[in-house]
């Protein structure tokens, strides 16, 4: 059974950088096909991708904020990092990572955690 | 890269049945597809993987009134003897290189 699990501050101030972290357990980013992504949803709207981690170190980012975007893996810890520079309060929302295999869809979420953005 | 389109809303009574629509734009009709369901205040739940030719693969625990079809550009769920816990947002989700991209999402209201 696969878990996932976000952790990170619920409350960060314009301009700072924020770093969540997904710790999961079920499968490991060592084994060929295994990813992890990032995926957000403002408060009321959509899902939005941000990032992919691959088994292999394969990286992908959402083309709007690849330049803000560090996704990291520590494969021994089960874990993978996103951090996002320069936070704005239009960043305001629920951080999801989820389970990927490489050419498919996400298949198993995290419960996410709610990051605002504020002075 | 692939654009999906959603509804914004439909709605249906209680033991009935709806179809959601999810249309992917020109050029990508193959596609293959993912349903999420993400009810009220909670995280999206993975629901099925759906092809171009109708197949889908529905995910552990997913309950048999959930089903997928295909039909040119539009790739649908489903739901038979709506629940009041199938009252929820559903989002369809498609990638090309690898690339994710999710539709607006069709909020489901049972009657």
């Amino acid at each position: 059974q696969i878990t996932l699990k976000e952790s990170g501050p619920t409350l960060v101030k314009p301009t700072q950088t924020l770093t969540l972290t997904c710790t999961f357990s079920g499968f490991s980013l060592s084994t060929t096909g295994m990813g992890v992504g990032w995926v957000r949803q403002p408060p009321g709207k959509a899902l939005e991708w941000l990032a992919l981690i691959y088994w292999d170190d394969y990286k992908r980012y959402s083309p709007s904020l690849r330049s803000r975007l560090t996704i990291t893996k520590d494969t021994f810890k089960n874990q993978v990092d996103l951090t996002m520079t320069d936070m704005d309060p239009v960043d305001t929302a629920t951080y999801y990572c989820a389970h990927r295999v490489f050419g498919s869809s996400f298949d198993s979420w995290g419960q996410g955690t709610l990051v605002t953005v504020s002075s | 890269q692939p654009v999906l389109t959603q509804s914004s809303s439909a709605s249906a009574s209680l033991g009935s049945s709806v179809r959601l629509t999810c249309t992917l734009s020109s050029g990508h009709n193959t596609y293959i597809i993912a349903w999420h369901q993400q009810q009220p205040g909670k995280a999206p739940r993975y629901l099925m993987k759906l092809e171009g030719s109708g197949s889908y693969t529905k995910g552990s625990g997913v309950p048999d009134r959930f089903s997928g079809s295909s039909s040119g550009a539009d790739r649908y769920l489903t739901i038979s003897n709506l629940q009041s816990d199938d009252e929820a947002d559903y989002y369809c989700e498609t990638w090309d290189s690898d690339t994710p991209t999710f539709g607006g999402g069709t909020k489901v209201t049972v009657l």
